[in-house]
């Protein structure tokens, strides 16, 4: 069964750049987040994506945008990089359900993405 | 603001000791408090998680210890191992009411020594 898997794994870019993030999700689940961990830091939620429609949107501008897919994968398109968007770009599924989204996420392995 | 606030940011134990990490939250909606691990490289893992209607939940040397009244949640690993180092970080979540992101401590630094 494979897991959340995420392309490409490392990405230079330079500024003005933009810049797009694939990931697909666990078997079996349709619900995607989005999250940026800085270096030292812990991860920060970006966007979450469910029924190929943004459900809920964390504090990140208008350049950070997204995409889910009928078959569930997303991406991340980020416009404008600034090099403060250097960062470990992480994907994470989790089932929703009628009931409301099941509490676990499970992440990939993330994309380095540098910015020069 | 940061709603989660985890300590200490490093710590380093011997084989066999016992780590012990912290943290403290704001929001009394959260209902929901996974831990993760990250090794150098990966994304981070689901170790264990609890919530609120439990004081405690085990699994393996892994234990969750919960404090509803005062609003902090601790990680304890038990015979830690070279292996066990990683960072390891709390989270926590409102679920059921519309809200699905994590928001994570900044994370603690694990090295065990031989």
């Amino acid at each position: 069964d494979a897991g959340v898997t995420q392309s490409p794994t490392h990405l230079i870019k330079t500024r003005g750049q933009q810049v797009t993030l694939r990931c697909s999700p666990k078997s079996g689940h349709d619900t995607v987040s989005w999250y940026q961990q800085a270096l030292g830091q812990g991860p920060q939620f970006i966007f979450q994506y469910y029924e190929e429609e943004e459900r809920q949107r964390g504090n990140f501008p208008d350049r950070f945008s997204g995409h889910q897919f009928p078959n569930y994968s997303s991406e991340l398109n980020v416009n404008a990089l600034l090099l403060g968007d250097s960062a470990l770009y992480l994907c994470a599924s989790s089932l929703s359900l009628p009931s409301g989204p099941v509490d676990e996420q499970f992440f990939g392995p993330g994309t380095r993405l540098t910015v020069l | 603001q940061q709603q989660v606030k985890q300590s200490p940011q490093s710590l380093i134990v011997q084989k066999g000791g016992i780590s012990i990490i912290n943290c403290a939250y704001e929001n009394t909606a959260f209902d929901y408090f996974p831990w993760y691990q990250q090794f150098p490289g990966k994304g981070p893992a689901l170790l264990i998680a609890i919530r609120p209607d439990v004081s405690e939940k085990k699994e393996g040397r892994f234990t969750i210890s919960f404090n509803k009244s005062a609003k902090q949640f601790s990680l304890h690993i038990m015979d830690s191992q070279p292996g066990d180092s990683a960072t390891y970080f709390c989270a926590a979540s409102v679920t059921g009411a519309g809200s699905y992101q994590l928001t994570f401590g900044k994370g603690t630094k694990l090295s065990v020594i031989p």
